[in-house]
């Protein structure tokens, strides 16, 4: 079965500490793999995305993800948190049997001073 | 360019009260897809389009209908709105069924009392 999955429905870190949100896909999925931020009350933003190339992934607020393809992983990572990172994130991948993106439930990162 | 415009942003409905989600797009994006976000569930597929025209059933349909009668245009109709509804409601669209990269609205609250 198509899913993806996030490994920790809650991350607290500490301002300016480091900070990994995981995320595994199924193989069945396409290879598309994004990250989502939605902050309260907002829409979902597009964070990153993998669609082939170099597996190192950068996007926009200082996050990069690695796409793993023997770990069928895609995890997100920050060297250093800030409190407007507080958000939920989603990883997501396309190739959904209907064209949609297949959802992992979301990390909450709560970042405290 | 306004990319997903979703109205309105908020709503409250009485059981079994009839009511519809607007949505639209204007990037010329043959996909467009509604999902709902119930806490500690990601987001969900009710209904997707591949084109103007053409629509089919995602993952929770019940109790929705879609029509695209445009290619800019996607509207969901709730018929009879049940509190199982309650939930975000998310519009995306993207360039193709390949969904290489999907952009939403703002999102819809809705609840039914």
């Amino acid at each position: 079965a198509q899913s993806v999955t996030q490994l920790d429905s809650q991350v607290p870190v500490f301002e300016e500490a480091p900070v990994e949100l995981r995320c595994n896909y199924s193989s069945s999925v396409s290879v598309y793999l994004f990250w989502y931020v939605q902050y309260p009350n907002q829409g979902l933003q597009l964070l990153l995305k993998y669609l082939s190339g170099s597996t190192l992934v950068k996007g926009i607020n200082g996050f990069e993800a690695e796409f793993n393809k023997s770990q069928t992983s895609f995890h997100l990572r920050k060297p250093s948190v800030h409190i407007s990172d507080t958000a939920e994130y989603f990883c997501a991948a396309g190739g959904g049997s209907q064209g949609n993106l297949i959802f992992g439930k979301g990390t909450k990162l709560s970042v405290k001073p | 360019n306004a990319g997903v415009t979703q109205t309105p942003k908020f709503q409250v409905l009485k059981t079994g009260q009839s009511m519809t989600l607007q949505c639209a797009q204007d990037m010329n994006h043959e996909y467009m897809s509604w999902y709902r976000q119930d806490p500690g569930m990601g987001l969900r597929l009710i209904h997707y389009s591949v084109g103007a025209g053409i629509t089919d059933q995602g993952e929770v349909p019940n109790g929705y209908n879609v029509s695209r009668s445009t290619t800019e245009d996607f509207p969901l109709r709730l018929l009879s709105a049940a509190p199982s509804q309650t939930s975000v409601y998310f519009c995306a669209s993207s360039y193709s069924i390949q969904n290489t990269e999907a952009f939403f609205g703002q999102g819809t609250r809705l609840t039914v009392v």
